[in-house]
């Protein structure tokens, strides 16, 4: 199993540039989850996934979207970027059946100029 | 008042020493604990979950004091590999939708 996945690894944008995060996972997860890390802030959830077709928004929403549409991705799409959105991505996904442990994928370096 | 606090650190410690790290949280309503590793750029990885009654795991004690909100984890016999950045994870369960909110991280780093 490859787990959780996410593309591209690494990015620069300029400002007002659109891009879509891809995230995929292999082991059947309910749920799915998109965060931002930055340096003193910890992990801060953007949107998150209780099943295929659905979403939600997490604490810092604002400026992404999401979209569900398979139950294995979540695509975290940012329609005009800012260079406050530059940052560490990282999706996870979890399961009741894993005991609701989160997996994580290797994250996406974003960079706006 | 943060949710999730943690000292940041760095904590400096020789090889073989025991170190701790306390962890408070805010909301009494907290129901599920974990402690996650991250390793350097790279993504956070379950540690372990903290019990009610405490729990180990090789050199790893995870302790819970719903009283004062707070939870501990200790290393003992600490060995290179254990240098890393620990996050202390609180999960709270509202209304069908999980909140899982994650401490800023304390950076250990172990010296030969």
């Amino acid at each position: 199993n490859a787990g959780v996945t996410q593309t591209p690894k690494f990015r620069v944008l300029k400002t007002g540039q659109s891009m879509t995060l891809l995230c995929a996972q292999d082991m059947n997860h309910e749920y799915m989850y998109w965060y931002r890390q930055d340096p003193g802030m910890g992990l801060r959830l953007i949107h998150y996934s209780v099943g295929e077709g659905t979403t939600a928004k997490g604490e810092v929403p604002d400026g992404y979207n999401v979209s569900r549409l398979k139950k294995q991705n979540f695509l975290l799409g940012l329609e005009s970027a800012a260079p406050s959105q530059t940052s560490v991505y990282f999706c996870a996904s979890s399961s009741w059946r894993d005991g609701n442990e989160q997996f994580f994928g290797p994250g996406t370096r974003l960079t706006v100029l | 008042r943060k949710e999730v606090e943690q000292d940041p650190g760095p904590f400096n410690v020789p090889e073989g020493a025991t170190v701790a790290f306390n962890c408070t949280y805010s909301n009494s309503a907290s129901q599920s604990f974990f402690w996650y590793r991250q390793d350097c750029r790279k993504e956070p990885k379950l540690l372990m979950s903290v019990y009610s009654s405490g729990n180990e795991d090789g050199r790893f004690t995870a302790q819970l004091n719903r009283a004062s909100q707070y939870i501990s984890l200790l290393i003992r016999d600490s060995k290179l590999s254990d240098s890393a950045t620990y996050l202390c994870v609180v999960n709270v369960w509202n209304f069908g939708n999980e909140k899982l909110t994650f401490g800023t991280g304390t950076r250990l780093t172990i010296i030969p």
